[in-house]
């Protein structure tokens, strides 16, 4: 199975920073790599597909990059909005597989 | 855009099989391109994948982390598709998504989730 390595597990930011979140995967998975946010009580919601593909209607302060084994989720000036708990996903191999989450705080 | 709800018991007792349904509104479960998928989370963690299965019922995909206890199935009048997850443990249990996506790549959209709790 491919390994998805989240960090951090858990961020604390104010309104209005950047946050930046890593994903490693346990081999190369080119760009075959998604982002989802998750809040409290709700299923995750597609934000990035193809590692860089914003989804329709999601906020531009979004935005994801990386390829092969190294990819990078950022939110450009934090929102309130914006707490949650964040995956990454690949889709190179079956099965398919998420990293452990990062839980951003205010 | 589909909509997608999850059913079924909410409780199970150990070593009996776990059984829900996605039911399918918006579009038909026969589209073409699209997988059916489940996903859980155990409690306050992470996501595992458990499997897919194509409109078609042919083409289904079981995580072999679940040792061979899952099996799913599809009603396309119904407009719905189905997990078993046999021989059940309290490690079981957790949050249960359905989800689809054009493709294996990505789940979109996604149920509500339901919990299920295996416990005597």
């Amino acid at each position: 199975d491919v390994q998805m390595t989240q960090s951090p597990s858990s961020l604390s930011a104010s309104p209005g920073d950047r946050v930046t979140i890593t994903c490693q995967a346990s081999q190369d998975i080119s760009n075959y790599l998604n982002w989802y946010q998750q809040k409290p009580g709700k299923a995750p919601k597609l934000l990035i597909n193809d590692a860089s593909n914003l989804e329709t209607g999601v906020p531009l302060r979004f935005s994801g990059s990386g390829s092969g084994t190294v990819f990078t989720f950022t939110i450009n000036s934090l929102q309130p909005e914006d707490i949650a708990t964040y995956f990454c996903q690949q889709y190179d191999d079956l099965p398919l597989t998420f990293g452990g989450g990062t839980k951003v705080e205010i | 855009q589909f909509q997608l709800q999850e059913s079924g018991p909410r409780l199970v007792k150990p070593s009996q099989t776990l059984s829900l349904t996605c039911t399918v509104s918006g579009g038909s479960i026969n589209t073409g391109g699209y997988y059916w998928n489940w996903i859980r989370q155990l409690p306050g963690k992470g996501l595992e994948w458990i499997g897919y299965i194509h409109f078609t019922g042919s083409a289904t995909y079981y995580n072999p982390s679940l040792s061979g206890r899952v099996s799913m199935s599809i009603d396309t009048s119904e407009n719905q598709f189905s997990l078993d997850l046999h021989s059940v443990s309290a490690a079981d249990t957790a949050v249960y998504y359905c989800a689809t996506g054009l493709g294996f790549n990505w789940f979109d959209p996604w149920g509500q989730g339901v919990l299920v709790t295996v416990s005597p």
